[in-house]
């Protein structure tokens, strides 16, 4: 099946920095890909969607400042966090759309489990 | 906007035992559902998806789902359990514009 990849798989950071999340796919090119944030015991969040090329479209109340994502190519997309703080300590995972045939099916990222202290 | 509603948080079954997980959106268009699995310490994986024709779709490891558009659902069955199945369960709904919506999740515990 399709492969995507998520770099890094954990990262600890101290407040007030910014963190860069990478999200490939490793085996087909993806248009379109997704962020989402997933909290302790509860379900993902879909943050945005990364299409290449374009600006990323982003859900009611997330901030597209301090989540600044990057499609630059069919097969990367980059989601930095801002001047991060300890509020936005989460796992965030990615996924990609692969197109088969006429029918989209997403394959998720590893996820990437942020700390900020 | 679509919502998806997963009415069981966690389902603890003995081994062999016969599952179905409940999955319910409300959402006025046409979706596409899907059913996801995350082993411990794995990431999601896609378990089966419908898209159109024969509501009852068959996924991997012995799982299905019936899509029963008059009730909105959605449910996941499996008629014996193993072990390893012990796994987060998500349902999940996709429109047509390619917004997608997770449930809560559904721990499901299996004993030996």
């Amino acid at each position: 099946g399709a492969v995507v990849s998520q770099h890094p798989s954990r990262v600890i950071c101290k407040s007030g920095t910014s963190v860069k999340i990478e999200c490939r796919s490793l085996d087909f090119q993806a248009t379109t890909m997704f962020w989402y944030r997933q909290f302790p015991k509860q379900s993902l969040m879909l943050m945005a969607t990364s299409n290449e090329g374009s600006k990323a479209t982003y859900e009611q109340g997330v901030e597209k400042d301090k989540f600044l994502i990057n499609h630059a190519s069919l097969t990367l997309s980059t989601l930095t966090v801002t001047s991060a703080h300890p509020e936005d300590s989460s796992f965030y995972i990615c996924s990609a759309e692969a197109q088969r045939g006429s029918v989209d099916t997403q394959y998720f990222g590893p996820g990437t489990r942020l700390t900020v202290l | 906007a679509q919502s998806v509603s997963q009415h069981n948080h966690h389902v603890i079954l003995s081994e062999a035992a016969s599952l179905e997980l409940g999955c319910n959106y409300s959402y006025g268009g046409t979706v596409n559902l899907f059913w996801y699995v995350q082993y411990p310490g794995q990431h999601l994986q896609l378990l089966l998806k419908y898209f159109s024709g024969d509501p009852l779709v068959k996924g991997i490891k012995g799982f299905e789902a019936e899509f029963i558009k008059s009730k909105f659902s959605f449910n996941l069955r499996k008629p014996s359990v193993q072990w390893s199945d012990t796994a987060e369960y998500f349902c999940a709904v996709t429109t047509n514009a390619g917004k997608s919506t997770f449930g809560d999740g559904t721990t499901l515990t299996v004993k030996p």
